[in-house]
């Protein structure tokens, strides 16, 4: 059975670094994207990044590029997103997700097929 | 703001069928493959629907869906009260060159 377990919800205050988790299992970590949603309070699906733990390629949304550092720790099957320097709107709660990929020589096939349970990240003074 | 277009709520009675659209751009919808996600109150997304009308095993017969042109739906057939959620589209986008998702639909069983 497929898993994704996040790490448990987390308080900062503005300045302050994070690193959150996503432990994986029950599929082999090395051969599937690992994606992270972002949904601030209210709002929709906001897709950050996305990271290929067999060789860590590493892509990110414009909007997030230079603001999050996603990585990953193929001895634990886990992903991992960090901030060196939170801001109160990075309030929200945060999503890993496996990302299935594929290209038919035509168009991208994409999906997200299973989920963690998310973690919320509040950034207070 | 997303690229992707979609009514910000619906509504149904139980029993009925409704249709939630998802409308885009020939850099997105229009030249890839689209993906439909539930999310139920205070829980994370679900998939529904991959690859324009795929459905995941254990997803029930009710939902599919379809993509024409620039524009894709999600139909729910038999509404039932426990499909109250927030619905999302998500597909490709060459200008993003990564995945998008649609703003959500908010569907409310009456």
């Amino acid at each position: 059975e497929v898993q994704l377990v996040q790490s448990g919800a987390e308080v900062k205050k503005p300045g302050d670094s994070l690193k959150i988790s996503c432990k994986t299992s029950g599929y082999t970590f090395t051969t599937s994207w690992i994606a992270w949603v972002r949904q601030m309070p209210g709002k929709g699906l906001e897709w950050m990044g996305v990271i290929y733990p067999g060789d860590s390629d590493t892509r990110y949304s414009p909007s997030f590029q230079g603001q999050v550092t996603i990585s990953a720790d193929t001895s634990i099957s886990t992903a991992y997103l960090q901030w060196r320097s939170l801001r109160a709107s990075d309030t929200a709660i945060y999503y890993c997700a496996r990302h299935q990929l594929e290209n038919d020589g035509l168009q991208y096939i994409n999906w997200f097929d299973f989920w963690g349970q998310g973690t919320l990240v509040t950034v207070s003074s | 703001q997303s690229v992707l277009t979609r009514p910000p709520s619906a509504s149904g009675t139980p029993g009925q069928r409704v249709t939630i659209s998802c409308s885009g751009s020939s850099s997105n919808i229009g030249s890839h493959a689209v993906s439909w996600y539930q999310q139920l109150p205070g829980t994370a997304p679900k998939l529904l629907i991959y690859s324009n009308n795929q459905r995941p095993s254990g997803v029930p017969d009710r939902f599919s869906g379809s993509k024409s042109g620039t524009s894709a739906s999600l139909a729910i057939s038999g509404l039932q009260s426990e499909d109250e959620a927030d619905y999302y589209c998500a597909t490709w986008d060459d200008s993003l060159n990564g995945p998008v998702f649609g703003g959500g639909t908010k569907l409310t069983v009456l």
